[in-house]
């Protein structure tokens, strides 16, 4: 069974940093490229970064871009995602998504607020 | 950037009731793109990809469609199980794009 479970987030304030967690089992995780896509609370689906299955390529959504930073290890099965100077607008629910296999994570809140 | 237009925001509709969803794309994406479905509190499901195919496991009364920059998603004799939030999500190139989602509810 593919599972992607996401964990690191809560409640943050303004400015400060957070980390964020995704372990994947039961399919092959070095062989694919894999996302963050975000939906803030009562909002809709907004991408967030993507990186290639070896690390290669590494795109983000200018909403975030130089201030959050996606990686992985592939001999953990694991995906990251490092916030920085965290803003208000950046409060969502946070997925971790392998699109291409259509793997969605069950998500984990981050909550920027003072 | 690609924007994705869709609508309507909220399609209201009956019960074995025949509904079309569109998005139009603001620069060629070719067919990539996808359709998700959202139930409350879960997580999105993928319904359609590469424009016209149906996921493993989506039922055959959803299919996807193209006609030039317009991509659609139908749903045949609609059923109770398929009132969700449905999004289109183009991935033809970065930053990918999601439309702003069409909440469908029983009539």
């Amino acid at each position: 069974e593919v599972q992607l479970v996401e964990s690191g987030g809560g409640l943050v304030q303004p400015g400060r940093s957070l980390k964020l967690s995704c372990v994947a089992s039961g399919f092959t995780f070095s062989n694919y490229g894999m996302n963050w896509i975000r939906q803030a609370p009562g909002k809709g689906l907004e991408w967030v970064a993507y990186i290639s299955s070896g690390s290669s390529y590494i795109y983000y959504a200018e909403t975030v871009k130089g201030r959050f930073t996606i990686s992985r290890d592939n001999a953990k099965n694991t995906l990251y995602l490092q916030m920085t100077s965290l803003r208000s607008e950046d409060t969502a629910l946070y997925y971790c998504v392998g699109l291409g296999a259509g793997y969605w994570g069950q998500g984990v809140m981050v909550t920027v607020s003072s | 950037d690609i924007q994705m237009t869709q609508s309507p925001s909220s399609l209201p509709a009956s019960l074995g009731d025949r509904v079309t969803i569109t998005c139009r794309a603001s620069q060629d994406i070719g067919n990539y793109l996808r359709w998700f479905q959202q139930k409350p509190g879960k997580s999105p499901r993928l319904m359609i990809y590469g424009a016209t195919n149906l996921a493993a496991g989506v039922p055959s009364r959803f299919s996807g469609s193209r006609s030039g920059s317009d991509y659609s998603l139908t749903i045949n004799s609609l059923e109770s199980e398929d009132m969700a939030i449905y999004y289109c999500l183009q991935h033809n190139e970065y930053p990918f794009t999601f439309g702003s989602g069409t909440k469908l509810e029983i009539k």
